[in-house]
């Protein structure tokens, strides 16, 4: 079946302009995951959506980031006023439920370049 | 602090020859750990897991050992293969009120020469 998806797989932006990235779960899945990746480095955790619940939105970096999920499904990243140090691989992860053993399934991301 | 680290950020091996990578974590609360495989432009891929309750996890081709004494864990690739050039990630999730959550290493990139 098909797996994560997320667009666009590239998105280079300038400075101060806003982004939206899209991600698009396995279908089923409630659990839906954002994370970030620096060059070079591990995944970051930035925000969880399970259900109808409320986000956790604890790895958030700034109030310049903000996502939602809606109807249950697709998930949208949106980053304002964009900084160069936004620059990374943006990953989209989802799990059929939200227990700690629930596999998490990735996106191939989206890469970021703010100029 | 909770930090995942890795003892080598770059591991070069002979093809059909075993493969160890190395995680160390710091936070005792850790109860599951991860190993994933990233190639160049894909998200990660779950390989293998394992709960604190447990010292070795097998799977195919891959073993997972877990010393909960050192807070060391490591993923054994056996008869490493060229599909196996990839990033290594060990993730691991200590927060009990958010099961969620992994923490993830800075990752070791396998080099498999033919």
């Amino acid at each position: 079946g098909a797996g994560v998806s997320q667009s666009p797989s590239n998105k280079v932006t300038e400075k101060g302009k806003d982004v939206e990235l899209r991600c698009d779960p396995i279908s089923g899945h409630t659990a839906l995951y954002w994370y970030r990746q620096s060059l070079g480095q591990g995944l970051e955790f930035l925000i969880y959506f399970q259900g109808n619940s409320a986000p956790d939105k604890s790895g958030l970096p700034s109030d310049r980031f903000s996502a939602e999920r809606t109807g249950g499904s697709v998930s949208t990243l949106t980053i304002q006023r964009t900084q160069q140090e936004d620059s990374a691989v943006y990953l989209c992860a989802s799990s059929f439920d939200s227990g700690g053993t629930d596999t998490q399934y990735f996106g191939p991301g989206t890469r970021l370049t703010v100029l | 602090g909770e930090s995942v680290g890795l003892h080598l950020p770059t591991l070069s091996v002979q093809e059909g020859d075993n493969s160890i990578i190395n995680c160390a974590y710091s936070n005792s609360a850790s109860d599951y750990f991860i190993w994933y495989k990233q190639e160049s432009g894909k998200g990660p891929q779950f390989i293998i897991d394992i709960r604190s309750n447990m010292d070795k996890r097998q799977g195919q081709r891959v073993t997972v050992l877990l010393n909960k004494t050192v807070k060391h864990l490591s993923l054994q690739i056996a008869a490493t293969q060229p599909g196996d050039s990839a990033v290594y990630f060990c993730a691991e999730n200590p927060f009990m009120d958010s099961s969620y959550k992994l923490i993830f290493g800075s990752g070791t990139r396998l080099l498999v020469r033919p």
